[in-house]
């Protein structure tokens, strides 16, 4: 079973922080993605990547950035964390095949004060 | 680009009772089609999916979901939930022509009472 793993489970930070959220996958997948969920819009796409030190911008790239230095590990990073950035956070990776799902890790749900 | 509706936010359903998820969707191109499921404090995983070939599709846990190209649908069933079934369904979509980037629906969280 493919295994996405996201490093925290849960996150308090402040305002103005810069603040690390960490992804592995373990099934060599070269597509790499990173959600946010809120109630009532489903999941946004911040992020991607579908190589190593490759990525692109999703829907909602504002306030955020990236980075892929090894294929396994996919970072998402604010770079000054204000309240409106207050979320669920999933990870997700998938082979590069057309039809082929996403993979999802457990999320993590990050609180700005 | 591609835009997915979920027609019903909550839906409250007996245990034993059927249910019904709806799901419309609307692309210029043809698209590939899925249901993923996130229980509480979960990630999301996929149920079914619909990709080519027979529009009824069948999935994890006695769930089926029928494309309809016509209508553009491609709404989610079973015949009896159980307990276990109260959680939050989402339906994507992409087109066959990118690489990848998956467009969700907001979700119908869905509330399985005894």
């Amino acid at each position: 079973d493919v295994k996405v793993t996201q490093s925290s489970r849960y996150l308090v930070k402040r305002t103005g922080e810069k603040v690390f959220l960490e992804c592995v996958q373990d099934m060599d997948h070269e597509n790499m993605f990173w959600y946010r969920q809120d109630p009532g819009l489903g999941l946004r796409l911040i992020y991607f990547s579908y190589d190593v030190k490759m990525k692109e911008k999703g829907d909602i790239p504002e306030g955020y950035s990236v980075s892929r230095e090894k294929k396994e590990r996919f970072s998402l990073i604010l770079e000054s964390a204000s309240t409106n950035q207050t979320s669920m956070y999933l990870c997700a990776s998938r082979t590069g095949g057309g039809g082929s799902p996403l993979h999802f890790g457990n999320g993590t749900r990050l609180t700005v004060t | 680009a591609q835009s997915v509706t979920q027609l019903d936010s909550q839906v409250p359903v007996f245990e034993e009772a059927p249910v019904e998820l709806r799901c419309n969707y609307s692309s210029s191109v043809s698209v590939y089609l899925f249901w993923y499921v996130q229980y509480p404090n979960q990630g999301l995983q996929l149920l079914l999916k619909y990709l080519s070939g027979s529009t009824l599709v069948k999935g994890i846990n006695g769930f089926e979901a029928e494309f309809n190209k016509s209508q553009t649908s491609f709404h989610l069933r079973k015949p009896s939930v159980h307990i276990s079934d109260t959680a939050e369904y989402f339906c994507a979509v992409r087109t066959t022509d990118s690489w990848g980037k998956l467009q969700f629906g907001a979700g119908t969280q869905v509330v399985v009472t005894p």
